[in-house]
């Protein structure tokens, strides 16, 4: 299995607050994302990234930011969460070869109240 | 933009052959990746196409006609344990970790005994 781990994997906070999720890989794998996950919506790209301090927006990227600032990290942050960033998020990694699939953590399930 | 479509849901019976389509309509076009997710868990990587035809792996089959925009993957000899939701993914443009993954909503499939 890839060596991927997400932090925290569960978390409740309140609306207005920060939040950090982290995605630790030890592939050293270029690439890495975040995804959210909704019922009725499947797999939405967040946010990406190609290299240390290089990313890129993904589909959903309003109210989310992220940082890389070394190969194994890549942080997903709400600046100030809301109810509608209720979701599961995924992180995932790939070697960029174009034949090899991504591979995804295990989640962080996020809940605003 | 990327327009994926797949059944929602499908059921079908142990032992039997189930056929999941994927019709896509996309701006560009880097392959095809079929995963498969069970309840609570991560995305696992199943199939990848970027040419015509049928690629075959043990139970699964995924088949891809670019011209037609379609694929679908193929369960033999279904088991219990294959019931799962089952997400079809469209990498776009370049040959290289810049382009993305465009997912399904998925399809849940339901195995019964």
């Amino acid at each position: 299995d890839a060596g991927i781990t997400q932090s925290p994997r569960h978390k409740v906070t309140e609306t207005g607050t920060p939040v950090t999720l982290r995605c630790h890989q030890t592939e050293n794998h270029r690439y890495m994302y975040w995804y959210r996950q909704d019922p009725g919506h499947g797999l939405r790209l967040i946010h990406y990234s190609y290299g240390v301090k290089d990313t890129d927006k993904g589909e959903v990227s309003d109210g989310y930011s992220v940082s890389r600032s070394k190969t194994e990290d890549f942080l997903l942050t709400l600046e100030s969460a809301t109810s509608s960033q209720t979701s599961v998020y995924f992180c995932a990694i790939s070697d960029g070869y174009s034949n090899q699939p991504q591979h995804f953590g295990d989640g962080t399930r996020l809940s605003i109240l | 933009g990327q327009n994926i479509d797949q059944p929602t849901e499908m059921t079908a019976t142990e032992g039997a052959i189930v056929q999941i389509n994927c019709t896509y309509q996309t701006s560009g076009f880097n392959g095809l990746f079929w995963y498969q997710q069970h309840a609570g868990e991560a995305p696992t990587f199943l199939s990848y196409n970027v040419l015509d035809g049928l690629e075959e792996k043990g139970r699964f089959s995924s088949f891809l006609s670019r011209s037609k925009g379609y694929s679908y993957l193929l369960l033999k000899e279904l088991q219990m344990k294959d019931s799962a939701s089952y997400l079809c993914a469209v990498r776009d443009g370049g040959n290289s970790g810049y382009s993305t993954l465009t997912f399904g909503k998925g399809t849940m499939l339901l195995v019964s005994p």
